[in-house]
């Protein structure tokens, strides 16, 4: 069975960093690209990241709203993929997603307040 | 980046009736489309991917269709679960994008 499960959020100071993990089971992690999706309370989603596998070199794409703060990465031998969201901002708040397009988590609330 | 532009934004149907939704894409994304189901609470569910394959264990009576800029989701036969939210996504190019979305309820 394949299970991802998301860990590392909670409540953030604004322009403080935050790292979402990612833990993967149940099928063969580096094989495959993984992403990470958020969803502002009530609102739709949002695609985040992208991070390839080895034989695509690792590869990473991000959305525009996030792109030079976030940083997607994985580990292969842990079969995790992380999310280091830095400078983060009110607007960052939300359930954040990992995915493998078919699969997803339960998802990972970030509250980002002073 | 590519825009996508859904519609209706929410929508109201009694049970048995027929429902589609439709998502323009502001550029050709090549079939490169999915379509999710959620519903409040829960993560997404893909339904269709590569505009109209049905994912694994999906009720036949989602179909998914269209080429160029224009897809569409068709739900045949509404039952009371597919009351939910749904969500187009190209994956043509980065970044990823959403539509904003369609809310079903039930008349």
């Amino acid at each position: 069975e394949v299970k991802l499960e998301e860990s590392g959020g909670g409540l953030v100071q604004p322009g403080m960093s935050v790292k979402l993990s990612c833990a993967t089971s149940g099928f063969t992690f580096s094989d495959y690209w993984m992403e990470w999706v958020r969803q502002a309370p009530g609102k739709g989603l949002e695609w985040v990241a992208e991070i390839r596998n080895k034989a695509n070199n690792y590869a990473t794409y991000y959305g525009k709203s996030v792109k030079g703060r976030f940083t997607i990465s994985r580990d292969d031998s842990k079969s995790i993929v992380y999310l280091q969201v830095n400078s983060i901002r009110s607007e960052d708040t939300g359930i954040y997603y990992c995915t493998r397009r078919k699969y997803w988590g339960q998802g990972v609330m970030v509250t980002v307040s002073s | 980046d590519i825009q996508m532009t859904q519609s209706p934004a929410s929508l109201s149907a009694s049970l048995g009736e027929t429902v589609t939704i439709e998502c323009r894409a502001s550029e050709d994304i090549y079939s490169n489309l999915a379509w999710y189901q959620q519903k409040p609470g829960n993560s997404p569910q893909l339904l269709i991917y590569d505009a109209n394959s049905l994912a694994d264990g999906v009720p036949s009576r989602f179909s998914g269709s269209g080429s160029g800029t224009q897809y569409s989701l068709k739900i045949n036969s509404l039952q009371s679960e597919d009351v939910a939210s749904y969500f187009c996504q190209q994956y043509n190019n980065y970044p990823y994008t959403f539509g904003a979305g369609t809310k079903l309820e039930l008349k």
